[in-house]
């Protein structure tokens, strides 16, 4: 069964730094997400991609964070500076269609910013 | 106002019972989709169940059901046949049409776990 897979599956790093998570979404899916779920509480909405641009970001996705698809099966996301309060669980989700359909979650990178 | 409640932080269920996790939604539009999504010590999200807004029937997948009343605006997971591989956590969520169907948004969270 196709599955979204996330890479690595941990990230440490030093504050200040810049770190790059990396998503394959299941291949037939034309809608990519990024969530985040910092340890003990829900997961949040971050953004979503489609057709190569933005579709709809959080408040929580500001200019410290970007996101790519660089080639046909990747789709990045880009933390430029990281702060201790960045540690989280990310997520990436992707979607056939966009209208009601379901999301599949990859197994997430638990980012730890020191 | 949450969007998504769930007020059962954490729920106890024996081997092979039935458990129901209660989920409360707040929206007002007519499109929406509820989901059911399981997250073990893992970290992983699984997907579930789900059921959109024009569906007639409740949706039903294996061992898991979900039970929409509309009226009372409540989407409660039913596990029939609790097994220990239940033990998880369990969250609830829902896809808005004027959110242009681009989010998910959460609950809490309700940790399940299954006693032998």
């Amino acid at each position: 069964e196709p599955e979204v897979t996330q890479t690595p599956s941990h990230q440490v790093t030093q504050m200040g730094q810049e770190v790059i998570l990396r998503c394959v979404p299941i291949s037939n899916h034309l809608y990519f997400y990024w969530y985040r779920q910092i340890l003990g509480q829900k997961v949040e909405f971050l953004v979503s991609f489609y057709n190569n641009e933005i579709s709809e970001k959080s408040e929580i996705f500001d200019d410290q964070f970007s996101v790519e698809r660089p080639d046909g099966s990747n789709f990045t996301l880009k933390i430029r500076s990281t702060k201790l309060e960045d540690s989280a669980m990310y997520f990436c989700a992707s979607s056939e269609a966009l209208a009601l359909d379901t999301q599949y979650f990859g197994p997430g990178t638990r980012l730890t910013v020191l | 106002a949450q969007k998504i409640t769930q007020t059962q932080p954490g729920m106890f269920v024996q081997e092979k019972e039935a458990v129901t996790l209660d989920c409360t939604y707040d929206t007002s539009d007519q499109s929406y989709g509820l989901f059911w999504y399981k997250q073990p010590s893992s970290g992983e999200m699984i997907f579930l169940i789900y059921q959109g807004s024009y569906d007639e029937q409740n949706a039903t997948e294996g061992r898991y059901s979900l039970n929409i009343q509309k009226a009372r605006k409540s989407a409660n997971l039913v596990i029939s046949g609790s097994q220990l591989g239940d033990s998880a956590m369990y969250f609830c969520a829902m896809r808005e049409a004027s959110g242009g169907y681009q989010k998910v948004t959460f609950g809490t969270g309700t940790k399940l776990q299954v006693i032998p």
